[in-house]
């Protein structure tokens, strides 16, 4: 089945506590992205892949780090939260361009206190 | 600046009116708009626009896009209140060989009995 896993679904966590979403595909998809999610101002792009090793910032970047060192595999870094990154983060992928449909996880409901 | 505005912002029928949900966009080498619909979770597809295809249709549901002008437009005939959910259009925005996900921030569609 085609899908798009996200892990964990739920966080809390303290100001300064690093952590790490991950997100992989089954695809072989080449693009992948991040969004974060908040009432009033809707989907928005953190990070976005083309490919293996490149990777290049969103409208958001600011307090997230990203890598993709497999083709699968996107995971996103809060090196030190703080509680404005409370949200709904949704990762995605699709194919070259996004001239079909991108495949969203499920969601992960971040809370830093 | 928005780059893709999707209007109205809200928006509450009864069951068995018919819906317009409208989305404008502003990118340059224009490839494709997307559709979503997200009820409680994740974001699911609805339909794929392209250059070389302005409309689509599945079921209820219809949508087509006006290139000269610069909009989509979804169709909900004959509501229900299991179409009650925020849709989401999106479009792939273009810039130095890479292609950035941008989304509208969503028409919440309410329909009540």
């Amino acid at each position: 089945e085609a899908q798009v896993t996200q892990n964990p679904r739920y966080l809390i966590t303290v100001t300064g506590k690093k952590l790490t979403v991950t997100c992989s595909q089954n695809m072989n998809h080449e693009y992948m992205s991040w969004y974060r999610q908040d009432p009033g101002l809707g989907l928005r792009q953190i990070y976005y892949s083309m490919n293996v090793e490149v990777t290049d910032k969103g409208d958001v970047p600011e307090g997230y780090k990203v890598s993709r060192k497999e083709k699968r595999n996107f995971p996103l870094i809060l090196e030190s939260p703080s509680p404005n990154q409370t949200s709904l983060y949704f990762c995605a992928s699709g194919t070259t361009a996004w001239v079909t449909e991108a495949f969203f996880g499920q969601g992960t409901r971040l809370t830093v206190v | 600046e928005d780059k893709v505005v999707q209007s109205p912002l809200s928006l509450v029928v009864h069951e068995g009116d018919t819906v317009t949900l409208n989305c404008s966009y502003e990118v340059t080498n224009f490839r494709s708009l997307l559709w979503y619909k997200q009820e409680k979770k994740a974001p699911t597809f609805l339909f794929m626009l392209t250059s070389s295809g302005i409309e689509k249709k599945s079921g209820r549901l219809s949508s087509i896009l006006d290139k000269k002008e610069l909009f989509s437009i979804l169709n909900i005939t004959a509501t229900q209140t299991g179409d009650s959910a925020v849709y989401l259009c999106a479009v792939p925005l273009s810039g130095a060989g890479s292609y950035q996900l941008t989304f509208g921030k969503g028409t919440k569609l309410s329909v009540i009995p």
